[in-house]
């Protein structure tokens, strides 16, 4: 089973500080994403790459980085967290299918506060 | 880009009840529409797809319908059993290329003992 895997569960942080989130995926797969789940809103994308330090905007960028040094590794960056910014944030890598599918595996999540 | 509404946001039914979430989708490019389930607490994870070459598909309990000329596809449950509670939610995209996956805003599907 492909294993994604997000450095921290449970973050609190304080606003104005710069908060690194980590991902890390172990089957080789091209295409990471970042979400974050509030609720009523469903799954938001930040950002996705599709390639080793190649990076797209997603539909909610504003205030987010990311990077993607590595095919393995996909970290978001909140240079100077606030409080809107609290909320679920979800990793995930995908694997595409010959056959047209693409099959998304999620990380367990990192649930960030900002007092 | 993608835009996909989802229908109800929540839904309560009785165990043995049918269950139907709606999604529409806007982009005529789409051809691929994966179903996510998540419990609570869990990560989503993929239940049921469909590409646009099928009008319909079934795994046991769960089928998945869509309409291309209506750009609408459902998510049906029958027979639902407690278990099935959580939330799900619909995405569409090209598969062609390399695209982001653009998700529904989820519906919260309650199943009732």
């Amino acid at each position: 089973d492909v294993k994604v895997t997000q450095s921290s569960r449970y973050l609190v942080k304080r606003t104005g500080e710069k908060v690194f989130l980590e991902c890390v995926q172990d089957m080789d797969h091209e295409n990471m994403f970042w979400y974050r789940q509030d609720p009523g809103l469903g799954l938001r994308l930040i950002y996705f790459s599709y390639d080793v330090k190649m990076k797209e905007k997603g539909d909610i960028p504003e205030g987010y980085s990311v990077s993607r040094e590595k095919k393995e590794r996909f970290s978001l960056i909140l240079e100077s967290a606030s409080t809107n910014q609290t909320s679920m944030y979800l990793c995930a890598s995908r694997l595409m299918h010959s056959s047209g599918a693409n099959v998304l595996t999620f990380g367990a999540g990192s649930r960030l506060t900002v007092l | 880009g993608e835009n996909v509404e989802q229908h109800p946001s929540t839904l309560s039914v009785q165990e043995g009840d049918s269950a139907v979430i709606k999604c529409t989708y806007s982009d005529s490019a789409s051809n691929y529409f994966p179903w996510y389930k998540q419990e609570l607490g869990k990560r989503p994870q993929l239940i049921i797809d469909i590409r646009s070459n099928v009008g319909e598909k079934k795994d046991q309990r769960i089928a998945v319908t869509l309409n291309k000329t209506a750009k609408h596809f459902s998510l049906h449950i029958t027979e639902t059993q407690p278990e099935d509670s959580a939330v799900y939610f619909c995405a569409a995209l090209n598969s062609g290329g390399y695209q982001k996956v653009t998700f529904g805003t989820g519906t919260k599907l309650q199943v009732i003992p």
